[in-house]
């Protein structure tokens, strides 16, 4: 079975600062996919980045990137110049590729922004 | 994309009872998923729906407690029977797209059972 670990329960960052979030998982499966999600107050999920296991090169959407260590089993997000808006509950989550289209999440970490 | 909508968005209910909650999805799609997530904690996946077969349950969770209709491809509803103040969670319906690699969540529904 597979496993999803974020070590961070809580962190907090200045407003226009740079802040990563750790994730490792624990998995036996070659081909995977990885994600983040945010949950914000409002409780709506919504999807921030995906990484495909197969690929080197790190995902990146605009102000969010990811650090794949695919040998070290780990998954951490960047938010560079960080917002009020990105206050929220942030979800490292992986699904099995070919299967049946399962996220298993962390625990998650809240990230509080800091005017 | 998908737009998913939840009814209702926040119930509270007595201890014993029941309470449906409703997944609507403005486009077809094959796999819906219900998950929990009780407070402060992370999303626990109830079962996953398929349209025309059998909601398949993941460890811990069973039919009885948790019955899933799934009549249509955008449409699901879960029940929570037999409610006790444990069941007080957030329950949210997600649904899959391109084959899992976007995957859409509706609003929530909180539930507290007094």
């Amino acid at each position: 079975a597979q496993t999803v670990t974020q070590s961070q329960p809580e962190m907090s960052v200045q407003e226009a600062e740079t802040v990563t979030l750790s994730c490792t998982y624990d998995t036996s499966e070659n081909n995977y996919y990885l994600f983040w999600y945010k949950q914000p107050p409002s409780r709506q999920m919504i999807l921030v980045i995906r990484q495909e296991a197969y690929k080197q090169q790190n995902a990146t959407e605009n102000r969010f990137s990811v650090n794949f260590q695919k040998a070290a089993k780990s998954f951490s997000l960047k938010i560079s110049d960080s917002q009020l808006g990105d206050t929220a509950m942030y979800f490292c989550a992986f699904m099995k590729e070919g299967g049946s289209e399962k996220l298993v999440f962390g625990k998650g970490t809240k990230l509080t922004v800091n005017p | 994309s998908a737009v998913i909508s939840q009814k209702p968005s926040r119930d509270i209910c007595q201890r014993g009872t029941s309470l449906t909650i409703q997944c609507q999805v403005d486009s077809q799609v094959t796999m819906m998923f219900w998950y929990r997530q009780q407070p402060g904690q992370s999303l626990t996946l109830i079962a996953t729906a398929n349209q025309g077969s059998e909601a398949t349950y993941e460890s811990g969770f069973v039919i009885d407690k948790f019955p899933i209709s799934r009549p249509n491809l955008t449409f699901s509803t879960l029940t929570v029977s037999n409610m006790s103040p444990e069941d007080s969670s957030i329950y949210l319906c997600s649904v899959s797209k391109r084959e899992g690699l976007e995957q859409y969540f509706g609003p929530g529904t909180r539930l507290t059972v007094t």
